[in-house]
């Protein structure tokens, strides 16, 4: 039972530089999530979705982008890297309901140089 | 507007005594109340909630918590910690009616207990 699965779980990118990040869930949840953790900052929501098709922005949406064609993969898309999106990346997921739990993945660790 | 507030940014505690983690809310109307649990180098662990009904909730690993309307707190507690508790420990909120239903988070309190 896998869960949530991020890949990759490290990577070190230089300015200007893009990539995606991969979530796979196996819950057939509806919801999905990408946060942001950064020290004392706590988790801030960057893109989510709600299901098959539909991306919706969190609170720090700016320099991501994030695409859901297929329910169990939520993808967050870095066009032109920044020493700001250093951070450490977190895909979660959760069935539809105001009060369920969500369920998070190991994290990604960006560096951008 | 909501929030979440974690006071204490550090808590320790010896092991074999009992642990408590606070955690305020604000939010319109009634709340669903989460505390999530994270590991050194590892993604958020749910823990506990409180939907409705008993105030004291129970959850996994031996932790509870005690919802409490009139002083707006979620409190994380436990009887006797354990050395493999320390870890970071966030409380989340959200609303559970109106036009803004988003999961708000604290910013997290770091957990040490001492052998």
């Amino acid at each position: 039972n896998a869960g949530v699965t991020q890949t990759p779980k490290f990577r070190v990118l230089k300015t200007g530089q893009s990539m995606t990040l991969l979530c796979a869930q196996d819950m057939n949840h509806e919801y999905m999530y990408w946060y942001r953790q950064d020290p004392g900052m706590g988790l801030r929501l960057i893109h989510y979705s709600v299901g098959e098709g539909t991306t919706a922005k969190g609170e720090v949406p700016d320099g991501y982008n994030v695409s859901r064609l297929k329910k169990q993969n939520f993808l967050l898309g870095l066009e032109s890297a920044a020493p700001s999106q250093t951070s450490v990346y977190f895909c979660a997921s959760s069935r539809g309901s105001a009060n369920t739990e969500a369920f998070f993945g190991q994290g990604t660790r960006l560096t951008v140089v | 507007a909501q929030s979440v507030a974690q006071p204490e940014d550090q808590v320790n505690v010896a092991e074999g005594n009992p642990l408590t983690v606070k955690c305020t809310y604000s939010v319109s109307g009634n709340p669903y109340l989460f505390w999530y649990v994270q590991y050194p180098n590892r993604g958020l662990q749910f823990l506990l909630k409180y939907i409705t009904g008993d105030n004291l909730v129970k959850g996994s690993y031996g932790f509870e918590a005690e919802f409490n309307k009139s002083q707006t707190s979620f409190h994380l507690k436990k009887p006797s910690a354990l050395v493999s508790d320390s870890a970071l420990y966030f409380c989340a909120v959200r609303a559970n009616a109106g036009n803004n239903r988003k999961l708000i988070w604290g910013l997290g309190t770091s957990l040490a207990v001492n052998p």
